[in-house]
């Protein structure tokens, strides 16, 4: 079985700050892993995964997590944040074999300041 | 990539009576997936949905409660039904490509 732990509900940051959101999974198996972010009444759109290779993976508008196996973490950074990065940002899982059933954590609701 | 449409976008009902949700996709796909977004909680998995069988749900969902259909590759229904006010919540259909999981803007259920 997988879980996800995103240990902060609700991150506010000033814009032009640095931002980490954190996410701690556990399972039993190998996993792929994702950051999916939701803006306000809008669906799940993938932000990024790691699948394999390279534990640095970055996401099109300046986002970056890092998969660190032997602490089972995936946290999510961003170096300077904007108005427009505030929405809620989930974590998730996936077994690499098998049927892809996501678990997903409960959300991280960052909310940028000016 | 998967682009799928998902109605209605949101619903006030009354409790005992039933809501139809409809989810289409853009392309064909073997597996949809149903799930529920509860306010401050993770985003649970109702039941995975295969074009030509019943579909497959998960523990604490039931068939009676939540029934679905899939009539063929690109489209499916989940019925919340005789619902009352703790199904009050966002429901979502998904589909998953390879190795990415794409997702219908959800429908936002309140129940009065």
């Amino acid at each position: 079985a997988q879980s996800v732990t995103q240990l902060d509900s609700q991150v506010p940051v000033f814009e032009e700050a640095p931002v980490e959101l954190r996410c701690n999974y556990s399972s039993s198996v190998s996993v792929y892993l994702f950051w999916y972010v939701q803006y306000p009444n809008q669906g799940l759109q993938l932000l990024l995964k790691y699948l394999s290779g390279s534990t640095l993976v970055e996401s099109i508008n300046g986002f970056e997590a890092e998969f660190n196996k032997s602490q089972t973490s995936f946290h999510l950074r961003k170096p300077s944040v904007h108005i427009s990065d505030t929405a809620e940002y989930f974590c998730a899982v996936a077994p690499t074999s098998g049927t892809y059933k996501y678990i997903f954590g409960t959300g991280t609701r960052l909310k940028v300041l000016a | 990539s998967a682009v799928i449409s998902q109605k209605p976008s949101r619903d006030i009902c009354q409790r005992g009576t039933s809501l139809t949700i409809q989810c289409q996709v853009d392309s064909q796909v073997t597996m949809m997936f149903w799930y529920r977004q509860q306010p401050g909680q993770s985003l649970t998995l109702i039941a995975t949905a295969n074009q030509g069988s019943e579909a497959t749900y998960e523990s604490g969902f039931v068939i009676d409660k939540f029934p679905i259909s899939r009539p063929n590759l690109t489209f499916s229904t989940l019925t919340v039904s005789n619902m009352s006010p703790e199904d009050s919540s966002i429901y979502l259909c998904s589909v998953e490509t390879g190795t990415e999981a794409f997702f219908g803007q959800g429908t936002r259920l309140t129940v009065v």
